[in-house]
């Protein structure tokens, strides 16, 4: 059964600095992966998404995050933070291409960015 | 797009009210999601509709829960008898279609307390 872990409940760092959201997930198949982030008192936001080809996969508000097949990770990354880029990140995993009601998510990273 | 909409965004009942959640999702979007999202259980799927019919509801807890999608525009989201619990933030989500590949467009959330 496909699982995700986030090993990392609360990240903080200053502002301008690079952040990396880790992300780990178990599966006996082929993965779909995700990103989204989460602002506070709003709904949940894409960031990126892989589905396949390219490991490196380019999301919006300058993040990115890299597929590790081996390592079966999926981290987000990005080189400079922001203020505004203060929220709750969740990694998220499914088995299925046809179904969208089979993705997981993970329990959330809460990003706290310090001027 | 207004995106979309729930209503309403707080909700403050007594034990035993029956509670009525309400989504109004994206126009063309075939495929609707309700979600439960807790400090600890994190976010779950609760319910799956696709072309107003529900394809998956094995998220839903018990019988004292339910849901319908009466059209395309609208779907409800109904506890009875509300109990301390069911305390959590409700999401509804819509995408073009049920598949991975399309993306969830989340509305805010609808902040239930059940006294």
């Amino acid at each position: 059964a496909q699982s995700v872990t986030q090993l990392d409940s609360q990240v903080p760092v200053f502002e301008e600095a690079p952040v990396e959201l880790r992300c780990n997930y178990s599966s006996s198949v082929s993965v779909y992966l995700f990103w989204y982030v989460q602002y506070p008192n709003q709904g949940l936001q894409l960031l990126l998404k892989y589905l396949s080809g390219s490991t490196l996969v380019k999301g919006i508000n300058g993040f990115e995050a890299e597929f590790n097949k081996s390592q079966t990770s999926f981290h987000l990354r990005k080189p400079s933070v922001h203020i505004s880029d203060t929220a709750e990140y969740f990694c998220a995993v499914s088995e299925s291409a046809s179904s969208a009601s089979k993705i997981i998510f993970g329990s959330g990273t809460r990003l706290s960015i310090r001027p | 797009d207004a995106g979309v909409i729930q209503s309403p965004r707080h909700e403050v009942t007594e034990m035993g009210q029956e509670v009525t959640l309400r989504c109004k999702p994206i126009s063309g979007h075939n495929s609707l999601f309700w979600y439960r999202q807790t400090m600890m259980r994190g976010l779950e799927l609760l319910i799956y509709f696709n072309n107003n019919v529900p394809i998956d509801d094995s998220g839903m807890p018990e019988d004292r829960f339910s849901a319908k999608m009466p059209n395309a525009s609208f779907s409800t989201l109904k506890i009875q008898p509300s109990e301390p619990r069911d305390s959590a933030v409700y999401f509804c989500a819509s995408s073009l279609d049920g598949g991975v590949q399309e993306t969830q467009y989340f509305g805010p959330g609808t902040r239930l307390l059940v006294l």
